[in-house]
């Protein structure tokens, strides 16, 4: 069975504060995306990854950083993080080329 | 203007129903097209692949206009299970890693 595994499902951070989110699939997938879904603007791709230690800019990158030091691990970091950060967020995975996007169950970050 | 835009609903039909959505894009080099399917607090599956003749699974029917660029999802026979947002999810390479979702379109099939 297909697994996207995101570190906690619920977080309250402080402003300022520098936050890791992790993700971890055991597809062997090649593609690994962070997104964020917010109310009325749907999922955003903030960064995404088609292989170790490659990233790519999504959408909405400014105030994030990723890691992919391992294929089946990809980390979305909020160098200091602040309140308009607060938000879901939704890790997934694909094979190259692939038709199909497996999400984590998203974790729901708090930044007060 | 959004790359992928939906109506987001909320769409209220009773059990039975049929319902049609329609997405529209932006970027005429698009290359694939999907709907996913994300339930109440929970992360988005995928529900159909989209291809240019149309693809029928079950009561779904997805189809696919280029020349006005947008597709559609027809869902027939309502189910109360059917209450769902549904994401029309558009990539843009055949790497399959430019997924641009559209805001999604909420779905209510009331008894």
């Amino acid at each position: 069975d297909v697994k996207v595994t995101q570190s906690s499902r619920y977080l309250v951070k402080r402003t300022g504060e520098k936050v890791f989110l992790e993700c971890v699939q055991d597809m062997d997938h090649e593609n690994m995306f962070w997104y964020r879904q917010d109310p009325g603007l749907g999922l955003r791709l903030i960064y995404f990854s088609y292989d170790v230690k490659m990233k790519e800019k999504g959408d909405i990158p400014e105030g994030y950083s990723v890691s992919r030091e391992k294929k089946e691990r990809f980390s979305l970091i909020l160098e200091s993080a602040s309140t308009n950060q607060t938000s879901m967020y939704l890790c997934a995975s694909s094979f190259w080329g692939g038709t199909e996007a497996f999400f984590g169950q998203g974790t729901r970050l708090t930044v007060v | 203007r959004k790359e992928v835009e939906q109506d987001p609903g909320p769409f209220n039909v009773p059990e039975g129903a049929t319902v049609a959505f329609n997405c529209t894009y932006s970027n005429s080099a698009s290359q694939s097209f999907f709907w996913y399917r994300q339930d109440c607090r929970k992360e988005p599956k995928l529900l159909m692949s989209v291809y240019s003749s149309g693809n029928e699974d079950g009561r779904f029917t997805a189809q696919l206009n280029r020349a006005s660029q947008y597709i559609s999802l027809l869902i027939r026979d309502s189910k109360l299970s059917d209450s769902a947002t549904y994401l029309c999810v558009v990539t843009l390479n055949n790497a399959g890693n430019m997924l641009t979702f559209g805001g999604g379109t909420r779905l209510m099939v009331k008894p």
